[in-house]
């Protein structure tokens, strides 16, 4: 089947504008998360969901971040007022559960630029 | 701080020869070791994970060597190729969902 698509793949914005970015997770995957990817960075793990409950979101920056998931699929990753140091590659990934071991799937990712 | 500590940064490998990636970590409660493979426009796929009560795990031409004691596990490459040219990620899973990731090394093989 489909894996996990993001969208837009490629985003640039104006300091100060807000930006939602998408992601379809695979079918039937209850847990998806959220990572950022900055240039030269790992994986930066933001907020994770299992069904359409976020358990934690102290991964998130700053409260101009914020996510929600909807239907137990769908998800965006909101960022209000967005900053130059917002600039990086968002990724976004699920898996069937979040037994350890079980694998994680991840999107292309989406690559904001902010001006 | 750096919770996962991945050297080197870049690697340069010939075809053929063997890749060395380490990471090391502080955290005892981390349980599961994945590695991830990350070519350009691409999400990190995983490549290869391992558990702490296993020394080694091989799969293909990919091998993790872990040393609990040491808090330390490292991912071979033998017999490099150029298509193994990618990023490849560390990470150290914490608690029930939370993953640590490494910086990541750049991976070239020479043709």
């Amino acid at each position: 089947g489909a894996g996990v698509s993001q969208s837009p793949s490629n985003k640039v914005t104006e300091k100060g504008k807000d930006v939602e970015l998408r992601c379809d997770p695979i079918s039937g995957h209850t847990a998806l998360y959220w990572y950022r990817q900055s240039l030269g960075q790992g994986l930066e793990f933001l907020i994770y969901f299992q069904g359409n409950s976020a358990p934690d979101k102290s991964g998130l920056p700053s409260d101009r971040f914020s996510a929600e998931r909807t239907g137990g699929s769908v998800s965006t990753l909101t960022i209000q007022r967005t900053q130059q140091e917002d600039s990086a590659v968002y990724l976004c990934a699920s898996s069937l559960t979040m037994v350890q071991g079980v694998t994680q799937y991840f999107g292309p990712g989406t690559r904001l630029t902010v001006l | 701080q750096q919770q996962v500590k991945q050297s080197p940064q870049s690697l340069i490998v010939q075809k053929g020869g063997i890749s060395i990636i380490n990471c090391a970590y502080e955290n005892t409660a981390f349980d599961y070791f994945p590695w991830y493979q990350q070519f350009p426009g691409k999400g990190p796929a995983l490549l290869i994970a391992i558990r702490p009560d296993v020394s080694e795990k091989k799969e293909g031409r990919f091998t993790i060597s872990f040393n609990k004691s040491a808090k330390q596990f490292s991912l071979h490459i033998m017999d490099s190729q150029p298509g193994d040219s990618a990023t490849y990620f560390c990470a150290a899973k914490e608690g029930t969902y939370k993953y640590i990731f490494g910086t990541g090394t750049r991976l070239k093989v020479l043709a």
